[in-house]
């Protein structure tokens, strides 16, 4: 069975630190999708990036960053220089590449970042 | 814009009633997802459609029935079967994936608060 683990349940930080939020993946498939969601106050899922299990390449997007390690099968997420609009619940999710299967996500991680 | 709509943003439900909550999309998506999110445990998949006039139980789909007419418009009720029926409930699309090709994204609603008088 697929599962996604995100064992930090809340974190919070001052404004301008580093934090990185811990994403830590189970699944037998070889071929395998990962992604992050940011979920503000609003309410609504924002895609974040989307990795598959072939690209183990490390991301950097602005102020964002993802480390992807299939020997740990982890796939943590790092902010850096965070700010108060970081603020939100962020979850990590696997797919799969067979079928239309939908996502298992962890069950997140609430960041607050205070300034 | 294209997007996906989610109402109303709150639902209050009395015991013993049926309620309806609406998700409808204009991306031309062919797969859609119903979501319930509870203080701490994630999203949890209700029921999910690849294609019109078919859908799939998901995780947890006692106590809840969708339907799938229309391509833009997919549909959950509440039935009261659901006895806890207090949560988040997020909407979701997706382009069909096809065999080989890369699984698409999600693309989410703003989602419906649904309590319990």
């Amino acid at each position: 069975a697929q599962k996604v683990t995100q064992a930090q349940t809340e974190i919070s930080v001052v404004e301008k630190e580093d934090v990185t939020l811990d994403c830590v993946y189970e699944t037998r498939d070889t071929t395998y999708y990962l992604f992050w969601y940011k979920q503000p106050p609003s309410g609504e899922l924002v895609f974040l990036i989307r990795r598959n299990s072939f690209d183990e390449q490390n991301e950097i997007s602005g102020r964002y960053s993802w480390n992807f390690q299939k020997s740990t099968s982890s796939f943590n997420f790092t902010i850096t220089a965070s700010q108060v609009v970081d603020s939100a619940v962020y979850f990590c999710a696997l797919s799969r590449n067979s079928g239309n299967t939908p996502l298992v996500f962890g069950k997140g991680t609430r960041l607050s970042v205070i300034a | 814009d294209g997007g996906i709509t989610q109402s109303p943003k709150y639902l209050f439900r009395k015991e013993g009633q049926n309620v309806t909550l609406s998700c409808e999309q204009n991306l031309n998506h062919d797969a859609m997802y119903w979501y319930r999110q509870d203080p701490g445990q994630g999203l949890r998949l209700i029921y999910y459609s690849q294609i019109v006039n078919d859908f799939q139980k998901g995780d947890i789909a006692e106590g809840y029935s969708v339907s799938r007419e229309k391509k833009e418009s997919f549909p959950l009720t509440v039935t009261s079967a659901q006895k806890n029926p207090t949560a988040f409930y997020l909407c979701a699309s997706s382009m069909r994936r096809r065999r080989g090709a890369t699984n698409e994204k999600l693309f989410f609603g703003s989602g419906t608060q649904l309590s319990v008088l």
